[in-house]
């Protein structure tokens, strides 16, 4: 079985400021792990995933998340908050490539102060 | 292109009334999600669909939902009766083989 842990359900940044959401994970396999990112009223939109492939990731919107097994983490990291980066941040993890069944963490909820 | 379509986007219902959630996913995908959003429980993954035939459906709360995909653009999530625990965001979602699913918009569901 696989979980997501993130820590901190309400994160707050100053416009600027460094993002850093975190999330770490368990799982008996590889693991394939996702962010998504959930606006007010509105549906998750991908924002970057691996696959075992690169351990750093790149996503849309400037953000990146860096893989690290031997933490279990997969913490999002953005070098520059933007007012439009408010949202609610989910973690989510399958166990490899043969299973569609995402498991996803509690959600942190950015705020960018101006 | 159009993503994934649900319907109604909010719904307010009483206790004992059945509720009908749709879902129209993305063309050509061949996998649907339905999910369930709520405060305590977070996101949790009701039941999944492959080439129309449902495959897991260990997520469903009771025998009070039940799930159908008819055709390939096409599925629902019945409620039956619904009760004010069922209050929720309902996401609908596909994929293509092994990728990364799409979600819809949701559906807010509130029983009184």
């Amino acid at each position: 079985a696989q979980s997501v842990t993130q820590l901190g359900s309400h994160v707050s940044v100053s416009e600027g400021a460094l993002v850093l959401l975190r999330c770490n994970y368990s799982s008996s396999v590889p693991p394939y792990l996702f962010w998504y990112v959930q606006y007010p009223n509105q549906g998750l939109q991908l924002l970057l995933k691996y696959t075992s492939a690169a351990t750093l990731v790149k996503g849309i919107n400037g953000f990146e998340a860096e893989f690290k097994k031997s933490e279990t983490s997969f913490h999002l990291t953005k070098p520059s908050a933007h007012m439009s980066d408010a949202a609610e941040y989910f973690c989510a993890v399958t166990p490899g490539a043969g299973s569609y069944q995402l498991t996803f963490g509690k959600g942190t909820k950015l705020s960018v102060i101006p | 292109d159009a993503g994934v379509i649900q319907s109604p986007r909010h719904e307010v219902t009483e206790m004992g009334q059945e509720v009908t959630l749709r879902c129209k996913p993305i063309s050509g995908h061949d996998y649907l999600f339905w999910y369930r959003q709520t405060m305590m429980r977070g996101l949790e993954l009701l039941i999944y669909f492959n080439n129309n035939v449902p495959i897991d459906d260990s997520g469903m709360p009771e025998d009070r939902f039940s799930a159908k995909m008819p055709n390939a653009s096409f599925s629902t999530l019945k409620i039956q009766p619904s009760e004010p625990r069922d209050s929720a965001v309902y996401f609908c979602a596909s994929s293509t083989g092994k990728q990364t699913q799409y979600f819809g918009p949701g559906t807010r569901l509130l029983v009184l």
